[in-house]
């Protein structure tokens, strides 16, 4: 696609009730990364994806969130007994070459999905 | 933890130049300085990058020391539609690091004064 899409664009949700957000990064691009931005903070690196693997992890807030990504393409962070400290919005890009490859690399953003845990 | 530090906020009048630094004194030779911006309710949007050199495009210009310690993104000619949170980032080069590096930070918030 032209750029990176998000969805949903907002979700509420009720404390302890999972979701699922998704991303469809740029036709092409190899590396996927999500971000989690809470009001007023700067950015928190969750995880990133070179193809469908992610091989660190570590960002990862807690054990209640997963992140895959199929084929090469669309990813999906799933957030499980939704708490309201998971409310943010959570930001995803993609990038046309794998984190540790040579040269340039750069990072387009979707529009993010925010979402309020009530 | 980011590998980058910036001010928290900065004021500049409209029409004059904005000079907004950074510092990144860990970084390694085959790693880019990038700079990105966030206008409020928005996803970042890529600004500049380099690696050595000094570089310019339409949006800016970035000044990088010698020893690449530290750099400034400069806008020429601040608008009031450049009020925005603005972020230097060091990715992890191919020589590896894992992900560090990713994190954005609190960047700095630029105020453009009428």
């Amino acid at each position: 696609g032209a750029g990176v899409s998000q969805s949903p664009s907002n979700k509420v949700t009720e404390k302890g009730k999972d979701v699922e957000l998704r991303c469809d990064p740029i036709s092409g691009h190899t590396a996927l990364y999500w971000y989690r931005q809470s009001l007023g903070q700067g950015l928190e690196f969750l995880i990133y994806f070179q193809g469908n693997s992610a091989p660190d992890k570590s960002g990862l807030p807690s054990d209640r969130f997963s992140a895959e990504r199929t084929g090469g393409s669309v990813s999906t962070l799933t957030i499980q007994r939704t708490q309201q400290e998971d409310s943010a919005v959570y930001l995803c890009a993609s990038s046309p070459r794998l984190l540790e490859s040579s040269g340039a690399n750069v990072l387009t953003f979707g529009a993010g999905s925010r979402l309020t845990v009530l | 933890d980011a590998k980058t530090t910036q001010p928290t906020s900065m004021d500049c009048a409209e029409g004059r130049a904005a000079n907004l630094p950074c510092n990144h004194s860990t970084i390694s030779g085959n790693e880019y300085v990038y700079w990105y911006r966030q206008i409020h309710s928005q996803g970042p949007q890529y600004i500049i990058h380099g690696l050595k050199n000094n570089e310019t495009n339409e949006m800016a210009s970035l000044i990088i020391t010698e020893d690449r310690k530290s750099s400034t993104l400069i806008l020429p000619h601040a608008t009031l539609r450049d009020t925005a949170v603005y972020y230097c980032i060091v990715p992890p080069g191919y020589s590896g690091g894992g992900a560090d590096g990713l994190t954005f930070g609190k960047g700095t918030h630029l105020i453009i004064q009428p």
